[in-house]
C-alpha cells in the first residue's frame, strides 16, 4: 500500500462546479498536511496547508481527519485557471529530520 | 518565489557521460533535497541534506551523488547517465523559517540519448 493515495483522475467539471478531492495516508503519526498545485512542466506550488480544526483560503477549503487518516480539499465556483494537477503532501519527524511524502496528484480540468 | 535557481534548466546528454546538475537557494535553509517526478510515480526523493557536508540517500538513489560544501549550493551528479535517468529533477529546500514547508525550484529537464 502506497503511504499517501490519491485517485489520479482526471477531474472533468465545468465552470463554477463544486469539486472535492481526497487524500489517504497510512501512517498515523504523520505530522503536517499540504495540498500542492503544479501546473504542467512547472514546479509543484503550495496551495495551502492543512489543519486539524480545517481551514478556508477563498475558494478552497481544506480538512483534516485524523481518525480515518485522510485530507480533503474542496474547491467551489471552479474557475478555468483552476485547472492542475493537486498534490497531496504528508510530513513525518524521524531523528529530527522532515521527510515529505507526495501523493501521485490529481489531475483536474476546468471545461468552459 | 522562494529564491531557488536550478541550472541547467534543460539538458540532452549521452548514455555513459557524466551529469551535473545545481541548485542554488538565497533563502539560508538548512535542509535541501533532490527529487525526480516520472509519470505513474509521483515525486521520489534522490537524495537530501540537513547540513553543509551533511547528506543522506533517498529512496531512488542509485545511480547518483550529491555534494553540499556550502549552505546555498546543492548538487546532484548522474555518474554514467543512462537513459532511465531521463526525468525532469527538482532542488526543493525546507527549514524552520518557511515552517518546514517544502518549496521548490523550476526543475530541470534532462534527457538521455
Amino acid at each position: 500500500r502506497k503511504e499517501v493515495e490519491q485517485d489520479p483522475g482526471p477531474f472533468n467539471v465545468p465552470e463554477g462546479a463544486t469539486v472535492a478531492f481526497n487524500c489517504t495516508y497510512s501512517n498515523s503519526a504523520s505530522q503536517s498536511f499540504f495540498w500542492y498545485r503544479q501546473d504542467c512542466r512547472k514546479e509543484p506550488k503550495l496551495l495551502m496547508s492543512v489543519y486539524s480544526s480545517g481551514n478556508e483560503d477563498g475558494r478552497f477549503t481544506a480538512q483534516l481527519n485524523r481518525a480515518s487518516q485522510y485530507i480533503s480539499l474542496l474547491i467551489r465556483d471552479s474557475k478555468l485557471s483552476d485547472s492542475a494537477t493537486y498534490l497531496c503532501v504528508v510530513t513525518m519527524s524521524t531523528s529530527g529530520t522532515y521527510k515529505y511524502i507526495f501523493g501521485t496528484g490529481t489531475r483536474l480540468k476546468v471545461l468552459a | 518565489d522562494a529564491g531557488i535557481t536550478q541550472s541547467p534548466r534543460h539538458k540532452v546528454t549521452e548514455t555513459g557521460t557524466p551529469v551535473t546538475l545545481r541548485c542554488h537557494q538565497t533563502e539560508n535553509h538548512r535542509y535541501m533535497y533532490w527529487y525526480r517526478q516520472d509519470p505513474g510515480h509521483g515525486l521520489r526523493l534522490i537524495h537530501y541534506s540537513y547540513g553543509v557536508k551533511d547528506t543522506d540517500k533517498g529512496e531512488v538513489s542509485d545511480g547518483y551523488s550529491v555534494s553540499r560544501s556550502k549552505t546555498e549550493d546543492f548538487l546532484l551528479t548522474l555518474e554514467s547517465a543512462t537513459s532511465s535517468q531521463t526525468s525532469v529533477y527538482f532542488c526543493a529546500i525546507s527549514g524552520r523559517a518557511s515552517g518546514n514547508t517544502i518549496y521548490f525550484g523550476e526543475g530541470s529537464w534532462l534527457t538521455v540519448v
